[in-house]
């Protein structure tokens, strides 16, 4: 069965800093993945997805997340961080072997604090 | 366009009573996925429908919990004999189909007395 890693609980970051989020998944072939991000009291917002292809993909409000399969990694990074990021950010690996994109299964999150 | 909704947004009950969650999906979205959001266990699958049929169930929890899908569009989630540990947060979400970007609703907020 997948798995995904969020080895981060908390972090904090100072508004304009730059930011990467880490995520590690465990699937015995490529997955597809995703990056969800949640504010308080909030559904899940999509921000980005890598099915296949290019393996640096962009996001919107500026992330970006590089699949690296040597490393099963999908870390995502923003550049300069806004105070309005501040959330909690979901890593989700989706399986492909059956050919489908269901039964997301998630990290624990990481809950992104921004200092002013 | 609308997205997901869900109602109601919040529920209290109490223990032993039986519960209903709804979620409205995309409109044209031919799969429904529900997911359970709760402190101690994550963000964990439920129960994924393709059309009106459910071809994975596996994270019902019990036998408790059902889903059903009515015309390809409307889900409930029924919990029944609710008890304190069902009290989490209820997401659905939906994609135009099983191989599609899954979105989410606002959630339903469970507390269970």
């Amino acid at each position: 069965a997948q798995s995904v890693t969020q080895p981060d609980i908390h972090i904090t970051v100072s508004e304009g800093a730059s930011l990467e989020l880490r995520c590690n998944y465990s699937y015995g072939a490529t997955p597809y993945l995703f990056w969800y991000v949640q504010s308080p009291g909030q559904g899940l917002q999509l921000l980005l997805k890598y099915f296949s292809g290019d393996t640096l993909v962009q996001g919107i409000k500026g992330f970006e997340a590089e699949f690296k399969r040597s490393q099963s990694s999908f870390n995502l990074r923003k550049p300069s961080v806004h105070w309005s990021d501040a959330a909690e950010y979901f890593c989700a690996v989706g399986r492909r072997d059956t050919g489908t994109a269901s039964k997301l299964t998630f990290g624990t999150g990481t809950r992104l604090q921004v200092t002013l | 366009g609308a997205g997901v909704s869900q109602s109601p947004s919040n529920k209290v009950t109490e223990k032993g009573k039986d519960v209903e969650l709804r979620c409205d999906p995309i409109s044209g979205h031919t799969a429904l996925y529900w997911y359970r959001q709760s402190l101690g266990q994550g963000l964990e699958f439920l129960i994924y429908f393709q059309g009106n049929s459910a071809p994975d169930k596996s994270g019902l929890p019990s036998d408790r919990f059902s889903a059903e899908r009515t015309g390809g569009s409307v889900s409930t989630l029924t919990i029944q004999r609710t008890q304190q540990e069902d009290s989490a947060v209820y997401l659905c979400a939906s994609s135009r189909d099983y191989t599609d970007t899954q979105y989410f609703g606002p959630g339903t907020r469970l507390t269970v007395l």
